[in-house]
C-alpha cells in the first residue's frame, strides 16, 4: 500500500496562476483533509471531506476549492495564488468506523511558493 | 470550537536525557488526544493518542503519555532521548461533528545534542 500520496511535491508559482495539488489514498477511508502548515501555526484545516460528492470548510478556507470526485481523490484547487498562500500542504485521510478515536493518515506534503 | 497550547516552541535536550513535552487542550467533556512526530520534509507519524481509559498511554519509538484531566493536559514523555528523536512534535485534539477534524498545537521543535 502506498498510504497517502501527494502530487506535486514542490512547486513554485507566480501570483494570480492557478493550480491543483492532487492527494490520493488507496486505504478506502471515507474521511480527507486538506491542512497547511506554517511556522509557529501548526496545521491548520482547509477544506475536508466525509465521503465521495461531499466537502466542507475548515479553518482557513479562503482563496481555496477542493474537489471529490472519487472516494480515493481529493483535490486542492488555488484559483488565483496570493504570496500568503507560500506554505506547506499536507493532505490526510482516516476512516469513519470510530469516529474521532481513528488516527488520520498523512502524505509527504508539498511545498508551494508564490511569487 | 477545541484548542490545544504547546507552551515550548522549542526544547534542547542532551541525548539520553529524558523528555517531556507539554500540551494542553481546552474541551469540556473527555477529549480525544493525539501526539504526531513530524521528522524534517516528512510527513506526520502517529505516536499515540488516548480517548479513554487508563490515562497513561503507550506509543511508538518508546512514547508514552498522561492524561492529567484536572489539569487539561497531555504531556509527553520519553525516559531516554536518542538523536534521532530530533524532530517537530505535534499535539492534537478531536474536534467537530463526531470528533472528524483535528485541532492541532503550534508545535514544539526538539533539538538533541550529543
Amino acid at each position: 500500500n502506498a498510504g497517502v500520496t501527494q502530487t506535486p511535491k514542490f512547486r513554485v508559482l507566480k501570483t494570480g496562476q492557478s493550480m491543483t495539488l492532487l492527494c490520493a489514498q488507496d486505504m478506502n477511508h471515507e474521511y480527507m483533509y486538506w491542512y497547511r502548515q506554517d511556522p509557529g501555526m501548526g496545521l491548520r484545516l482547509i477544506h475536508y471531506s466525509v465521503g465521495e460528492g461531499t466537502t466542507a470548510k475548515g479553518e482557513v478556507p479562503d482563496g481555496y476549492n477542493v474537489s471529490r470526485l472519487k472516494k480515493q481523490n481529493f483535490l486542492l484547487g488555488l484559483e488565483s495564488a496570493a504570496p500568503s498562500q507560500t506554505s506547506v500542504y499536507f493532505c490526510a485521510s482516516k476512516t469513519d468506523r470510530g469516529r474521532g478515536r481513528d488516527e488520520q493518515f498523512f502524505g509527504p506534503g508539498t511545498r508551494l511558493t508564490v511569487l | 470550537a477545541q484548542s490545544v497550547t504547546q507552551p515550548d516552541i522549542h526544547i534542547t535536550v542532551s541525548e539520553g536525557a529524558s523528555l517531556e513535552l507539554r500540551c494542553n487542550y481546552s474541551y469540556g467533556a473527555t477529549p480525544y488526544l493525539f501526539w504526531y512526530v513530524q521528522s524534517p520534509g516528512q510527513g506526520l507519524q502517529l505516536l499515540l493518542k488516548y480517548f479513554s481509559g487508563d490515562t497513561l498511554v503507550q506509543g511508538i519509538k518508546g512514547f508514552e503519555a498522561e492524561f492529567k484531566r484536572s489539569q487539561s493536559s497531555f504531556n509527553l514523555r520519553k525516559p531516554s532521548v536518542h538523536w534521532s528523536d530530533a524532530a517537530e512534535y505535534f499535539c492534537a485534539v478531536a474536534d467537530g461533528e463526531y470528533g472528524n477534524k483535528l485541532v492541532f498545537g503550534a508545535g514544539t521543535i526538539l533539538r538533541v545534542k550529543s
